[in-house]
Formats: C-alpha cells, structure tokens, sequence
C-alpha cells in the first residue's frame, strides 16, 4: 500500500544552517505530495505541495521537488530560523483524495 | 484563503463524560471532513472520514461507538467522544476538503488538546 517515510528527529541545527529533511514514498500511480508544518501549541498548516514530477513547491523559504524516480521529496531551506522549529509533516494524498502521513520530524533551531 | 475553524481548542473533562469537539468551514461548503487523531511523538492517525448527510466511515480500529461523528451540514462536523477515559487524551484535528474533492481544498482545524482526568 500507500506510504511515507520521512527522517527521525529531533533535528537540532543552529540559526543560518542549511536544512535538508528527506522524504521517501511508495504509491501507486502519480499522487500529490505535501509538507505541513505544526508549530508549537497550534494545529497543521500546508507549507508547501507538488502535484507532479519535478514540480517545486516553495514557500517561507522552503523548497520540496517532486522526485519520481528516486520517489522522494525532500524539504530544504537555505537558512533556517528560531522561528522555524516545529515538526513537519510529510504527506502524500492517494486517488481518494485521503492523506497519507509520514511520522512527523521534529526541527529545533537553536540562536 | 479557506478557513476551518475547530472548537473548543482545550478541554479538560472528566473520566465516564463525553465531550462534542466542533469543525467548521467558514468560508466553503465541505462535503467530507476528516477527523485525525495524534498520539505522542507519533504522527497524525486517521480516525473517520464524514461525508455530509451520511454515515461516517471508521478506519480500522476505530470505536464507531466511542467516538461520534456527525456531518450533518456542509458546513459542520462534530466529533463526540463517549464516557471519555484517561487514555483517550490525545490531540483531535479536523480537515477539511471543499466540494470539488481536490487537495486545494484540504484546510485543518487549529486542533483540540483533550485531557480525560
């Protein structure tokens, strides 16, 4: 079945680091893929999506490729924040409009 | 953009009550609704998928019986849990998809932190 597997964390970088958060899937056909951000106390928020192959999604300074011959998408941003530390989500959405989650990676950016 | 707005954001309750945890789409008419649960360190766990004016369908696992799930709108979900317990404290988010049933529609709730004392 349908699945997605994304890095443990916690993840701990210092301000201005580079931030990679790898993401790997195994579906059927061509779904779309999603990351979401939780941040502390509040609920899910979409941060950024890829309907098709080697389409980018950005946003915030994040970036996400959809890589179908490696099945990944992974989440990189050039320089990250305190205000970045959160758990973000990797998600897939299959042919029934239902999402598939991956387990979550906390990131916890230190000044 | 859509907005869907989830109440009571906290709640505490007591052992045996039940509490009814509201979702709504203010701004677009959602004809399915999805109900998430999260656990500890654990990522976000399917409970129900509602579909309005019909039946709500469990995933695996689920109680139907415990956890309530009423769409009676297009604009309302209600989920209630039943004689709540102790391990029954979790995080419950909705979500929410817009008529046309494609992702752009996907909006969730701010989420509601239960805690069965």
């Amino acid at each position: 079945g349908n699945s997605v597997t994304q890095m443990e964390g916690p993840v701990t970088l210092s301000e201005e680091a580079f931030l990679t958060i790898n993401c790997t899937y195994t579906a059927t056909g061509y779904p779309s893929l999603f990351w979401y951000v939780q941040y502390p106390g509040e609920g899910l928020q979409l941060l950024l999506k890829a309907t098709k192959a080697d389409d980018k999604g950005s946003n915030k300074g994040f970036e996400a490729t959809y890589r179908k011959e490696t099945t990944s998408f992974h989440l990189e941003k050039g320089s990250v924040q305190v205000s970045d530390s959160a758990v973000y989500f990797c998600a897939l959405q299959d042919s029934n409009y239902q999402l598939i989650w991956g387990a979550g990676t906390k990131l916890i950016i230190k000044p | 953009g859509a907005v869907v707005s989830q109440h009571p954001s906290r709640v505490i309750c007591k052992s045996g009550t039940s509490v009814k945890i509201e979702c709504r789409s203010l701004d677009f008419q959602a004809t399915t609704m999805f109900w998430y649960r999260q656990f500890p360190k654990k990522s976000l766990m399917l409970m129900a998928t509602s579909n309005e004016g019909s039946k709500a369908t469990y995933e695996q696992g689920v109680e139907k019986d415990k956890f309530l799930i009423n769409h009676a709108s297009l604009t309302l979900s209600t989920l209630t849990v039943t004689s709540a317990h102790p391990e029954d404290s979790s995080f419950y988010i909705c979500s929410a998809a817009e008529a046309s049933g494609r992702f752009y529609g996907y909006t969730f709730g701010s989420g509601t932190r239960l805690t069965v004392v």
